[in-house]
């Protein structure tokens, strides 16, 4: 159980086009979705937590209308990077959990790598 | 603020112990997530802790004090499988905010 899937694995893109990942949670309800960004051997760094039906909340110094969150469904969230750059290129990761689970348990998916050129 | 402090790197020989501390600072804690993270790939959950005391699970347990703001993840009968960052994370606050450490880059020798 509590398995989140993400799409696409890696991208590869053209600087000023926009890409968009999802992330999905197969087999529970996840009210609420976490997108984080990792750089090469440093951290998670949490950019926005997003609630099904509701205004995504960001991050300090996490730019919303480039880094645009859609929760549409409580199994679906979706991050677009708009008018992509180099230096937005890295390893996104989102998250789910579920209240049901009784405790914060965040799980992951597997992760989108980003590549603009 | 949030402030979290775990070793950067450790090193421990194929068959032994090894323990990865964590000590962290938070207001509102709620409770301690310790993750694995192999090179490339997202994290995977190992354990998380809301009270005082160690839990085990298989070969990896978990402890936690929380007056003293202190956790460790011990790792038994250390496999080669086992190299990887091991990240310290802590949740507090209402809306299951997560706040990870940096991540110990754990290697195991034969």
């Amino acid at each position: 159980g509590a398995v989140v899937s993400q799409h696409p694995s890696r991208v590869i893109c053209k600087s000023g086009t926009s890409v968009k990942i999802e992330c999905r949670s197969l087999d529970f309800q996840a009210t609420t979705m976490f997108w984080y960004r990792q750089f090469p051997k440093k951290s998670l760094m949490l950019m926005a937590t997003s609630n099904e039906g509701s205004k995504a909340t960001y991050e300090q110094g996490v730019e919303k209308d480039k880094f645009l969150i859609n929760h549409a469904s409580l199994t679906l969230s979706t991050l677009t990077v708009t008018s992509a750059h180099p230096e937005d290129s890295s390893f996104y990761i989102c998250s789910a959990s579920s209240p049901l689970d009784g405790t914060d348990t965040q799980y992951f998916g597997p992760g989108t790598r980003l590549t603009v050129l | 603020g949030q402030n979290i402090d775990q070793p950067t790197e450790m090193t421990a020989t194929e068959g032994a112990i090894v323990q990865i501390n964590c000590t962290y600072q938070t207001s509102g804690f709620n409770g301690l997530f310790w993750y694995q993270q192999h090179a490339g790939e997202a994290p995977t959950f190992l354990s998380y802790n809301v009270l005082d005391g160690l839990e085990e699970k298989g070969r990896f347990s978990s402890f936690l004090s929380r007056s003293k703001g202190y956790s460790y993840l011990l790792l038994k009968e250390l496999q080669m499988k086992d190299s990887a960052s091991y990240l310290c994370a802590a949740s507090s606050g209402g809306y299951q905010k997560v706040t990870f450490g940096t991540g110990t880059k754990l290697q195991v020798i034969p």
